[in-house]
C-alpha cells in the first residue's frame, strides 16, 4: 500500500519561530511536492522536487524553503512563520502520473 | 498559465441520488486527475483520466480532451460520499508532475 506520512496532524507556533514540516514517503518515489490549502483557494503548489538534493518553486515559494537530502523525505522550512502562513499544509509524492497525499498538517501561527 | 474551473462550488444532496461535477479547463492537458478529500482532509487519487472514461463502483468520470472538460460522475451517493472533490491538471507542454487544482466542489450527502 501507498504510504506518505507528515510528522504533525496539528501544529501551533508563535510569530517569528522557525518550523519544520517533515515528509516522508516509502515508495520509492521520485517526486515530492508541497502544498498549501486554504479556503477558497484551493491547493497551492509551493515547491516540489524530481530527485536528491533538487528543488523547483512551485507557484508560492515566498516565505518557505525545502530540503531534500534522502529520497524518501522532503522538509518544508518556515524560516520565520509569520501569521499569514496559517494553513494547511499538504504533502505528496509520484512516480508517474499519480500524485499520493499525506494526512495534512494544519498549521497555526499566533 | 492554466486555468482550471469547477463547478458547482457546494452541492447538497439526499443519500440515494446521483451527481454529476465538471471541471473546465483552459489549455491542453497531459494529465487529468479527480480527487476526494475527506473530512478530516485525507486526498484520495480517484481517477488518473486525461482522455476517455473510466469506472470504479458507483463513480465514473469521462474527459473529453478536445473540448476540454471532465465530468465526474456519482451514482447512488451515500454519505461517506461527503467531502470535496478537486479536479487537478498537469499542462501538456509541463514536465515533472506539476499539478494546478481546481477549487473543488463540496458535497454534502445527508442521510
Amino acid at each position: 500500500d501507498v504510504k506518505v506520512t507528515q510528522s504533525s496532524r496539528y501544529l501551533v507556533k508563535r510569530t517569528g519561530e522557525k518550523v519544520f514540516l517533515e515528509c516522508v514517503q516509502d515508495m520509492d518515489h521520485e517526486n515530492m511536492f508541497w502544498y498549501r490549502q486554504d479556503p477558497g483557494l484551493g491547493l497551492r503548489l509551493i515547491y516540489f522536487s524530481y530527485d536528491v538534493k533538487m528543488k523547483e518553486k512551485g507557484d508560492i515559494p515566498e516565505g518557505y524553503s525545502v530540503s531534500r537530502e534522502k529520497k524518501e523525505r522532503f522538509s518544508l522550512i518556515l524560516e520565520s512563520a509569520s501569521t499569514n502562513q496559517t494553513s494547511m499544509y499538504l504533502c505528496a509524492s509520484s512516480l508517474g502520473q499519480t500524485q499520493y497525499f499525506g494526512p495534512g498538517t494544519r498549521l497555526l501561527v499566533l | 498559465g492554466i486555468q482550471v474551473e469547477q463547478s458547482p462550488p457546494d452541492l447538497i444532496l439526499q443519500e440515494g441520488a446521483n451527481s454529476t461535477l465538471r471541471c473546465n479547463f483552459s489549455d491542453s492537458v497531459n494529465n487529468l486527475q479527480w480527487f476526494h478529500q475527506n473530512p478530516w482532509g485525507q486526498l484520495i487519487n480517484l481517477f488518473y483520466i486525461p482522455s476517455g472514461t473510466k469506472q470504479n463502483g458507483r463513480l465514473s468520470a469521462t474527459t473529453v480532451a478536445t473540448e476540454r472538460y471532465s465530468l465526474l460522475y456519482i451514482s447512488s451517493s451515500q454519505t461517506t460520499d461527503s467531502g470535496v472533490y478537486f479536479c487537478a491538471v498537469e499542462q501538456a507542454d509541463n514536465q515533472g508532475g506539476k499539478l494546478i487544482f481546481g477549487q473543488g466542489t463540496e458535497l454534502s450527502v445527508k442521510p
